[in-house]
């Protein structure tokens, strides 16, 4: 199975910075990477895929970028809805997998 | 619009089965496949199952001969069962829709396995 491997696993940042997330995958995907949002009680919701595609809706502050094994989710301004988890998932082979997540906290 | 609803029994006895069904409204179930993915409480997410559009079916191997996933077409129903429960299947299950990303999720059911 391909292992996805998330960083930082939790962290906080103050209204309008930048953040980052970086996931690592265990072999080459292709580009077959989402990043999606959680907040607490709700389900997941997708917000980039193909690894830099913003999905409809989601607010052009969020991008995605990467290649090969390595890939990031910024945030370019960070706002008070933006507070979660956020999870990438490798759909290049199946089974399918996410990274364990990176809570992200206002400050 | 898109949409999935989870339903199924919030406790479950150990080494009893599990059923759960997946309704979607908004989209058929010959053109979108919908999946199954489980949460343990406040952790990463898991890839279960899937049923394709066109009726097959693919599973993650975690979970051997214990799970099986089929439809009904005519009342837009999605199933999974799993037998031999355990504590550890204690989580969220999430049904939802990919066009090659989980782009609609249900909103999850939660499922206590515990005597």
């Amino acid at each position: 199975d391909i292992q996805m491997t998330q960083s930082p696993a939790s962290l906080s940042a103050s209204l309008g910075e930048t953040v980052t997330i970086q996931c690592r995958a265990s072999e080459d995907i292709y580009s077959g990477l989402a990043w999606y949002q959680q907040k607490p009680g709700k389900s997941p919701q997708l917000l980039i895929y193909g690894a830099s595609s913003l999905q409809d809706g989601v607010p052009s502050r969020f991008s995605g970028s990467g290649s090969g094994t390595q890939y990031s989710l910024k945030i370019s301004s960070m706002q008070t809805e933006d507070e979660g988890v956020y999870f990438c998932q490798q759909g290049l082979k199946y089974p399918y997998t996410f990274g364990a997540g990176t809570k992200l906290e206002l400050k | 619009q898109v949409q999935l609803k989870e339903s199924g029994p919030g406790l479950v006895q150990p080494s009893q089965t599990l059923s759960l069904t997946c309704t979607v409204s908004g989209f058929s179930l010959t053109s979108y496949s919908v999946h199954w993915v489980r949460q343990h409480s406040g952790k990463s997410l898991e890839w279960m199952g899937r049923m394709w559009s066109d009726g097959d079916t693919s599973y993650n191997s975690a979970f051997t001969s214990r799970l099986s996933i089929s439809r009904d077409t005519s009342k837009s129903q999605v199933f999974l069962k799993m037998n031999s429960l355990q504590t550890e299947d204690t989580g969220t299950y999430y049904c939802a829709r990919n066009s090659g990303y989980f782009d609609y999720w249900g909103q999850g059911v939660m499922v206590t396995v515990s005597s």
